[in-house]
């Protein structure tokens, strides 16, 4: 069973970059799955932010696409997430899943963005 | 504003049954397959359906999923205290090229 975990700093100032890791365990990331990113303000609902397969392949939410990289490394396993310019907007837990169907999620991690 | 409606909120009483609606158009679920979530307070979300009517192992028959149209319904029968959670439903969206949620359930049992 596909296992994964996030991974990244926990506070991020304004207009810098908010760079995440999520580690996959159980499973190979060059996988038929493909690997995505979704976010949640405190208090509020999901969003999905974009995906990646393991040959490079990317979808981005048209919102965030002009923020967004997602990128894959296959020797370690992993794939990652940079949202750059970011506001206090983007305080958020960000969740990495297998897409679609999102049937396997991280834990989440929470990122803020304050000075 | 979520591409998919959903009511912010539904109630019923232990043992009885509940359906949350999920509303979009023919650019996602009218073309494209449904899933569930299922996230209980302070923790990530869980697979509860998908294809629009398939329960991934270990989840109840007590969950149940709909689709007709450009939308879909969850139902929960046998109502328990455990069940008290948000639920969100999700697709691909073929004109966004991008998935999609709902805003989100808040299930309520009383």
């Amino acid at each position: 069973q596909v296992q994964l975990q996030e991974s990244g700093p926990g506070l991020v100032k304004p207009s810098g970059t908010l760079s995440l890791t999520c580690a996959v365990s159980g499973g190979s990331i060059s996988s038929s799955h493909w690997w995505s990113w979704v976010r949640q303000p405190p208090g509020k609902g999901l969003e999905w932010i974009g995906e990646i397969y393991h040959i490079g392949s990317t979808n981005y939410n048209p919102s965030l696409k002009s923020r967004v990289t997602i990128s894959v490394d296959k020797p370690k396993n992993q794939f990652s997430l940079k949202l750059n310019s970011v506001t206090a907007a983007d305080t958020a837990v960000y969740y990495c899943a297998t897409s679609w169907p999102l049937d396997y999620w991280g834990q989440g991690t929470l990122v803020s963005v304050s000075s | 504003q979520s591409v998919l409606t959903q009511p912010p909120s539904v109630s019923a009483a232990p043992g009885q049954k509940v359906t949350i609606s999920c509303s979009g158009s023919s650019s996602n679920i009218g073309n494209n397959y449904v899933s569930w979530y299922q996230q209980l307070p302070g923790a990530a979300p869980k697979l509860l359906i998908y294809e629009n009517n398939r329960r991934p192992s270990g989840i109840p028959d007590r969950f149940s999923g709909s689709k007709s149209g450009a939308s879909a319904t969850l139902g929960i029968t046998g109502l328990q205290t455990g069940d008290e959670a948000d639920y969100y439903c999700g697709t691909w969206d073929s004109s966004l090229n991008a998935g999609v949620f709902g805003g989100g359930t808040k299930l309520t049992v009383l």
